[in-house]
């Protein structure tokens, strides 16, 4: 089946602990991108990359690390320096008809 | 300039009733407007996309309105029906960018 996986599908973090979470695609896509998700806040982009090895930083950037050495994989680091990194993370993937493909996110909480 | 604005923030309606949902943007470089709906702990999934060459375009029980003078765009949902019950979010993104801008989401509950 082609998609998007996410994992874990739930992950618990402590104070001033990294965490990582992984995406992967098989949809061959070259575009793929971070978003958080808080109530009534609606999808905002963390990062995104356009091509293996480059990124770019999105509106919410800041305490957060990604890298993009393979084509299928868009891993991302939520760092210490992030200070409410508590929500839902979707990775997406989307190719050259526009549609973005969503995983089922990770639920990221801080204990 | 980048933002997309939708209304309302949540909506109830009648099972049979009439969905509708709005967004606004500014930046007139944006040429694709996507839905998508989410259900709770799920992705989002793209329900329908419309660029601004057309005014209306329809799937189904669903249809997006498309104002380009206006920089608006809606969703309609005919007939609601309690498996319509989910958040919709609206985006929008320009030729050449690969940013894709959500609105912050509408909740709809449909009552049977």
């Amino acid at each position: 089946d082609g998609g998007i996986t996410q994992s874990p599908k739930y992950l618990f973090r402590k104070e001033g602990q990294n965490v990582t979470l992984s995406c992967e695609q098989n949809l061959n896509h070259d575009a793929m991108y971070w978003y958080r998700q808080d109530p009534g806040q609606g999808l905002r982009l963390i990062y995104y990359s356009q091509i293996v090895n480059d990124f770019q930083k999105g509106d919410i950037a800041e305490g957060y690390s990604v890298s993009r050495e393979k084509k299928e994989s868009f891993p991302l680091t939520v760092t210490s320096a992030q200070k409410n990194p508590t929500a839902f993370y979707l990775c997406a993937s989307r190719g050259d008809l526009s549609e973005a493909f969503f995983g089922q996110g990770t639920r990221l909480t801080v204990v | 300039q980048q933002q997309v604005k939708q209304s309302p923030q949540s909506l109830i309606v009648q099972k049979g009733g009439i969905s509708i949902i709005n967004c606004a943007y500014e930046n007139t470089a944006f040429d694709y407007f996507p839905w998508y709906q989410q259900f709770p702990g799920k992705g989002p999934a793209l329900l329908i996309a419309i660029r601004p060459d057309v005014s209306e375009k329809k799937e189904g029980r669903f249809t997006i309105s498309f104002n380009k003078s206006a920089k608006q765009f809606s969703l309609h949902i005919m007939d609601s029906q309690p498996g319509d019950s989910a958040t919709y979010f609206c985006a929008a993104s320009m030729r050449g960018s690969e940013k894709l801008v959500f609105g912050k989401g509408t909740k709809l509950t449909v009552n049977p």
